[in-house]
């Protein structure tokens, strides 16, 4: 299985809105609305951001969005902060009941 | 509070055996698939494979081969071993929980840091 393909880097000013995508194939992102995302700061386990494509855990911020098109599933952050300067990873369920995760986006605040 | 307490050799040289345990305390034990991630030093993740409280396994398809994952219930842990490891196989390993019924992880454990060097 691949990784599913993010942007190796992202930038934005604060209060601006930031959008991450992932894409992957028809057998993973297209295939089910199993996609999740997680942000991960240095030296620090990742942290689940939001699950099923659209859903938030309890505890995140609602900066936080995410959606998907087709075979591209997206993370939105809103307002954004210098807290929410990390890296960031996608993950989706797959056909072979498997999992894969994205290749990664180191976000920016300038 | 759920709490997932990993151990296990830092340091390996090519060909041995990985082997690391997670044990699970604060929550249930059954009710969810408990999995094995990894991050090379200043890389993505990538996803080892999965366990349930039955013995039920599914794994990466590239380290399939390599890879065993099993359960011990009555201690409430589970443990990954990665046969003839290269250095390729230096990595943070994250052992994790994803709840049955559901695709993402919850919970993940402190990593260890496995280093294979000759």
């Amino acid at each position: 299985q691949s990784a599913l393909t993010q942007p190796a880097s992202v930038s934005g000013s604060p209060g601006q809105s930031i959008t991450i995508s992932c894409t992957g194939t028809s057998s993973d992102v297209g295939g089910y609305d199993y996609v999740s995302w997680y942000q991960q700061h240095p030296g620090e386990a990742p942290k689940l951001m939001i699950y099923d494509v659209t859903r938030r855990p309890s505890g995140v911020s609602n900066r936080f969005s995410g959606s998907k098109s087709g075979n591209t599933a997206s993370l939105t952050i809103s307002g954004l902060q210098a807290e929410d300067e990390a890296d960031y990873y996608c993950s989706s369920y797959t056909s072979s009941s498997t999992y894969v995760f994205g290749t990664g986006t180191k976000v920016t605040v300038l | 509070q759920v709490q997932l307490q990993q151990w296990g050799a830092g340091l390996l040289k090519p060909s041995e055996t990985l082997s690391l345990t997670c044990a699970v305390s604060g929550g249930s034990f059954s009710g969810y698939y408990w999995s094995w991630i990894r991050q090379p030093p200043g890389q993505g993740l990538e996803w080892i494979g999965k366990i349930n409280h039955g013995g039920s396994t599914n794994y990466n398809p590239s380290l399939k081969s390599r890879v065993t994952i099993s359960v011990d219930t009555s201690k409430n842990q589970f443990s990954l071993k990665l046969s003839s490891v290269t250095a390729a196989d230096t990595a943070v390993y994250y052992c994790a929980r994803i709840p049955l019924g559901y695709t993402y992880v919850g919970y993940w454990g402190q990593g260890t840091l496995v280093t294979v060097s000759s």
